[in-house]
């Protein structure tokens, strides 16, 4: 039962564009989500995150957007970078829990 | 300050031997989290320790997996038997109690392939 879903496995952007992300859930009890940014043989660092309370939240070039009511966030990164290659993965916790559910994960490829 | 140590960094071992994976948090870090990933998917937390106390093992596979946390320090993840599907790499993080929950710091990983 996959509660975290990002239904594109890969995504390949130019340099200097918009890259968008995304990622559905199904568990409404979900109220803070997180994302993730993994480079080859490292682990997961912290990117940006939101609460339930809000629907966007801005970090620098990073962007989430929450849509509650179909249960869906996007990260958009304006403008996309080379540096910006990895796999990004969504995560949600649950009031009152510090566990996180992670999703499956997208390749970002940022071509000059 | 350091960072979450791991080791070793991959491991390849041969289905139904015993394999062991050692985690080193950050100093100070009371709570210490073991993931599995599994190719092609996101990391699913095995063990979450509460300095020397386990918090939740609900996803550790019990018959086969073990986790320990002595001195509430450093902790190892052990398989015995272990079986094909247990080829992934296996995350230790940790953070602080109480802080935030994007505040748990991941390792560099133990990739395992069993053959």
């Amino acid at each position: 039962d996959q509660q975290v879903k990002q239904n594109s496995p890969s995504l390949s952007v130019q340099e200097g564009r918009i890259s968008i992300l995304n990622c559905d859930y199904t568990n409404s009890m979900f109220d803070y989500f997180l994302w993730y940014k993994k480079y080859p043989a490292e682990g997961p660092t912290f990117l940006i995150s939101i609460s339930s309370i809000k629907d966007k939240n801005e970090d620098g070039r990073f962007t989430v957007f929450l849509n509650k009511s179909a249960k869906h966030l996007s990260l958009h990164i304006v403008p996309s970078q080379p540096g910006d290659s990895a796999v990004y993965f969504c995560a949600a916790s649950a009031l009152g829990t510090d566990k996180l559910i992670f999703g499956t994960g997208t390749r970002l490829q940022v071509f000059p | 300050e350091a960072g979450v140590a791991q080791s070793p960094r991959y491991k390849i071992i041969e289905k139904r031997q015993s394999v062991a994976f050692w985690c080193n948090p950050i100093s100070g870090h009371a709570t210490l989290y073991w993931y599995q990933q599994i190719l092609g998917q996101g990391p699913k937390l095995l063990i979450q320790f509460q300095n020397n106390g386990v918090v939740d093992d609900s996803q550790l596979p019990k018959d086969r997996f073990s986790a320990e946390r002595l001195k509430g320090v450093d902790s190892t993840l052990k398989i015995q038997p272990a079986k094909l599907e247990d080829s992934a790499v296996y995350l230790c993080a940790s953070s602080l109690p109480g802080t935030l929950i994007y505040e748990q710091y991941f390792g560099p990983g133990t990739r395992l392939t069993v053959t």
